[in-house]
């Protein structure tokens, strides 16, 4: 079953203490995303991978950092994390960046965040 | 000017009526044009994709691409009560980059 996976679904910390977001998908895809959902804002991009070692800043990337070493796994990690980045987060993969071959696109479940 | 604008609606229908959601997008190069719909408290989920101008059909959903008008619209042909969500549209890439910009939804309604 093609899918992209994140973990933890729910996740409660301080303020300051690192925390890692993880992120995985099965189907090979290219390109991931990060985005981050607020209400009144919408969605919101993170940051944005095209393929292994090839990440670039999305709207939002203040305070986040991400890394692909790996095809399928795209992890958030927030060193600091602040209240501010209390938010549902949800990774994103697709077959490409853009173009007529772009016709797969999957969301992870979701990651509800809550920074105190 | 946002990048990308829909309407937050809620925009209400009866059911077995045509559903027509518009978007509306700044950056002329962007070539890539999805249309998501979200449930409430789940991940969003793809239904539609177009990258040519005109019409793309898949069952009851129509996707309508006018790059000249910088807009994108869906049709939900037949509405039914399980097709109230919000709809999501979303166009990439923007600003010489790989980024989507995704506009903030419009809150479907189909009436019973």
């Amino acid at each position: 079953e093609a899918q992209v996976t994140q973990n933890p679904r729910y996740l409660i910390t301080v303020t300051g203490k690192k925390l890692t977001v993880t992120c995985s998908q099965n189907m090979n895809h290219e390109y991931m995303s990060w985005y981050r959902q607020d209400p009144g804002l919408g969605l919101r991009q993170i940051y944005y991978s095209m393929n292994v070692e090839v990440t670039d800043k999305g709207d939002v990337p203040e305070g986040y950092k991400v890394s692909r070493k790996e095809k399928r796994n795209f992890p958030l990690i927030l060193e600091s994390p602040s209240p501010n980045q209390t938010s549902l987060y949800f990774c994103a993969s697709s077959s490409q960046p853009t173009g007529p071959l772009n016709t797969e696109a999957f969301f992870g479940q979701g990651t509800r965040l809550t920074v105190v | 000017q946002k990048e990308v604008e829909q309407n937050s609606g809620p925009l209400s229908v009866p059911e077995g009526a045509i559903a027509s959601l518009n978007c509306t997008y700044s950056d002329r190069g962007s070539q890539s044009f999805f249309w998501y719909r979200q449930y409430s408290g789940k991940s969003p989920e793809l239904i539609m994709f177009i990258y040519s101008n005109g019409d793309k059909e898949d069952g009851r959903f129509t996707a309508q691409l006018n790059k000249a008008s910088q807009y994108v619209s869906l049709l939900i042909r037949d509405s039914q009560p399980s097709d109230s969500a919000t709809y999501l549209c979303a166009v990439g890439p923007v600003g010489g980059t790989y980024k989507y910009i995704f506009g903030t939804g419009t809150r479907l309604k189909v009436l019973a």
